[in-house]
């Protein structure tokens, strides 16, 4: 199967740490990607990591790769007001040069 | 600057009246796409192509076309729309760098037919 799965919503206070969490099926995904979609605009990539990979950090941002259960997770440390948006996870496999699979969309809330 | 534009942002139209939604990137990326973002079913491809003049169905072809004469162009087609193409779309290009598909996305196309 093809389908990528995340929770829809996440609610955090300010400061607190998010976890986004994503499910995938295909074994064979090569890269797996973080990507945010602000309101009223397009995608943007956030992260990304190789399936070879466990965990990769980037400044307020750690994903962790759990392969052996399929299983993505975007961590944000010090979430901020501005940290809300709709991420969503996606993966590429080998081979397909330019198809992405992206999951549903958790639509991450931060509040005073 | 590097850029994926789309036009119009906003469309309402009616059930047949054919509509052309434009894609321009200034990237010179080889690879561009089409997406239509529905709520609780995330982004799902409708069209791809990888270089001029070669296009391929993506995931929800059904009721739209594409054409690829110009690198940079990718124009979205509706040749009949129905309320069910009702969605955001979202055009989007991609190039490769060691392995790692970055794609640029459009803004979006809210598009509403009635």
């Amino acid at each position: 199967g093809e389908d990528v799965e995340q929770s829809l919503f996440l609610s955090v206070r300010e400061g607190d740490s998010s976890v986004i969490n994503c499910t995938y099926t295909d074994s064979s995904s090569t890269y797996l990607y973080w990507y945010k979609q602000e309101p009223g605009a397009g995608l943007q990539l956030l992260t990304y990591i190789f399936s070879n990979m466990d965990m990769k950090q980037d400044q307020r941002l750690t994903v962790l790769l759990n392969k052996k259960d399929k299983h993505l997770s975007l961590r944000i440390a010090d979430t901020q007001t501005g940290d809300s948006a709709i991420y969503f996870c996606a993966e590429s496999r080998f081979g397909n040069t330019d198809k992405l699979i992206f999951g549903t969309g958790t639509r991450l809330q931060v509040f005073p | 600057e590097a850029q994926v534009t789309q036009n119009p942002r906003y469309l309402i139209t009616v059930t047949g009246k054919k509509l052309t939604v434009t894609c321009s990137q200034n990237m010179n990326h080889e690879y561009m796409s089409w997406y239509r973002q529905d709520p609780g079913l995330g982004l799902r491809q409708i069209y791809y192509s990888m270089n001029v003049e070669v296009t391929d169905k993506g995931d929800v072809p059904e009721g739209y076309k594409v054409s690829r004469k110009e690198k940079r162009n990718f124009p979205l087609i509706l040749e009949s729309p129905s309320p069910n193409q009702t969605s955001l779309y979202f055009c989007a290009s991609s190039h490769r760098d060691r392995g790692v598909y970055e794609q640029y996305f459009g803004p979006g196309t809210r598009l509403t037919v009635t």
